[in-house]
């Protein structure tokens, strides 16, 4: 069964460093998303990715947030400057075209990766 | 008032127990639904999508009313591999991909 994948499982920084996180979506899958779930929190969307752009973005995607697909594979998550309480399980997800309405547009996550910011 | 509200439980059931977890949105427009599951520090998987006229997976049947904004999950015969945190999930399909989720409702199923 095809799945969501991603790398590092486990990645400890220093505030103020950059982070690279790396996701490879399911194959045939278009639609890309990154979420963020603080520990002991509920799961918070960050940024959907659509044809090489980003479709929509919450209030947590500021301006240290980009995404990148690089290639035709992989799709990244960079935080350009580290804080403290971007300490969280960060998620991957990948989705199909949506079919209709009542067909929903079932989102597969991946394992996710831990950041810890130090 | 939370988008989508969740009884956080937990819920102590033995085998066998019969169990139904309830949520509620606060949006009128939303648009498609799910139950997701998630064990401790893993990922989301889906559970199950949520239809309007409800629909039924197993021992798992999902219930959607829409007037009242309100989901229901049951799970029938309940196993010690059903412990777990259930998630409702919501989003507006219009326009909006994003999902919107519930803090969760812990199950814990006892032998």
């Amino acid at each position: 069964e095809p799945e969501v994948t991603q790398t590092p499982s486990h990645q400890v920084t220093q505030m103020g460093q950059e982070v690279i996180l790396r996701c490879v979506p399911i194959s045939n899958h278009l639609y890309f998303y990154w979420y963020r779930q603080i520990l002991g929190q509920k799961v918070e969307f960050l940024v959907s990715f659509y044809n090489n752009e980003i479709s929509e973005k919450s209030e947590i995607f500021d301006d240290q947030f980009s995404v990148e697909r690089p290639d035709g594979s992989n799709f990244t998550l960079k935080i350009r400057s580290t804080k403290l309480e971007d300490s969280a399980m960060y998620f991957c997800a990948s989705s199909e075209r949506l079919a209709g309405v009542e067909r929903t547009d079932t989102q597969y996550f991946g394992p996710g990766t831990r950041l810890t910011v130090l | 008032r939370k988008e989508v509200e969740q009884d956080p439980g937990p819920f102590n059931v033995p085998e066998g127990a019969t169990v139904a977890f309830n949520c509620t949105y606060s949006n009128s427009a939303s648009q498609s639904f799910f139950w997701y599951r998630q064990d401790c520090r893993k990922e989301p998987k889906l559970l199950m999508s949520v239809y309007s006229s409800g629909n039924e997976d197993g021992r798992f049947t999902a219930q959607l009313n829409r007037a009242s904004q309100y989901i229901s999950l049951l799970i029938r015969d309940s196993k010690l591999s059903d412990s777990a945190t259930y998630l409702c999930v919501v989003n507006i399909v219009t326009g909006r991909r994003a999902l919107t989720f519930g803090s969760g409702t812990r199950l814990q199923v006892q032998p």
